[in-house]
């Protein structure tokens, strides 16, 4: 099937400090990327949509600011929170649509300290 | 809106026993279904999903799922448990008419335990 990866699996960062999450498509090109948060012990909340070539759809809620979503390419799409705080700690995930489904990444463990 | 109800947010079975895990959906228009498992610390991975065609869709890893209209659900069953199946499963649905490139809206989730 479809793979697609995420970089970094698990970060630790300082209060203020931004951090980059990297999603590809390895096998396949994806037109729309989706990022997704997961806090413990819950579902997937949505968080914004990435189009390649085009500026990011965010979900009621989600600060565009804060949350840099940059799809440059058809293999990648670029998750930069900015200026982190501890309460952005958490499992980000990622998805492409490739074929006729979403293909997930393993997820990337943010931890603000 | 369309939402997704799991009932159950811990189920627990023993080995070989019956897997029962349910999720009733909202929608205005039926819509596309799926099922997904993460395992700890690691992303979804797709069970198997109904678009359209036959209302009893067969997934991996033994794990099958009938899309029943009139009731609005699509609950996910197994016939005989097994200890690598014990993870946490969700239900997801997404717009027909956003075709699969539609967002998914998931469910809670409903942690799988497999005693011995």
């Amino acid at each position: 099937g479809a793979v697609v990866s995420q970089h970094p699996s698990r970060v630790i960062c300082k209060s203020g400090t931004s951090v980059k999450i990297e999603c590809r498509s390895l096998d396949f090109q994806a037109t729309t990327m989706f990022w997704y948060r997961q806090f413990p012990k819950q579902s997937l909340m949505l968080m914004a949509t990435s189009n390649e070539g085009s500026k990011a759809t965010y979900e009621q809620g989600v600060e565009k600011d804060k949350f840099l979503i940059n799809h440059a390419s058809l293999t990648l799409s670029t998750l930069t929170v900015t200026s982190a705080h501890p309460e952005d700690s958490s499992f980000y995930i990622c998805s492409a649509h490739g074929r006729d489904e979403q293909y997930f990444g393993p997820g990337t463990r943010l931890t603000v300290t | 809106a369309q939402s997704v109800t799991q009932l159950g947010s811990h189920v627990s079975v023993s080995e070989g026993a019956l897997v029962l895990l349910r999720c009733n959906y909202s929608s205005s228009v039926p819509p596309y279904l799926f099922w997904y498992v993460q395992y700890p610390n690691q992303g979804l991975q797709l069970l198997l999903k109904y678009t359209t065609g036959a209302t009893l869709v067969k997934g991996i890893n033994g794990f099958e799922a009938e899309f029943k209209k009139s009731e609005t659900s699509f609950h996910l069953t197994k016939p005989s448990a097994h200890m690598s199946d014990a993870a946490e499963y969700f239900c997801a649905v997404s717009d027909p008419y956003g075709g699969s490139q539609g967002n998914l809206i998931f469910g809670k989730g409903t942690k799988l335990s497999v005693k011995p």
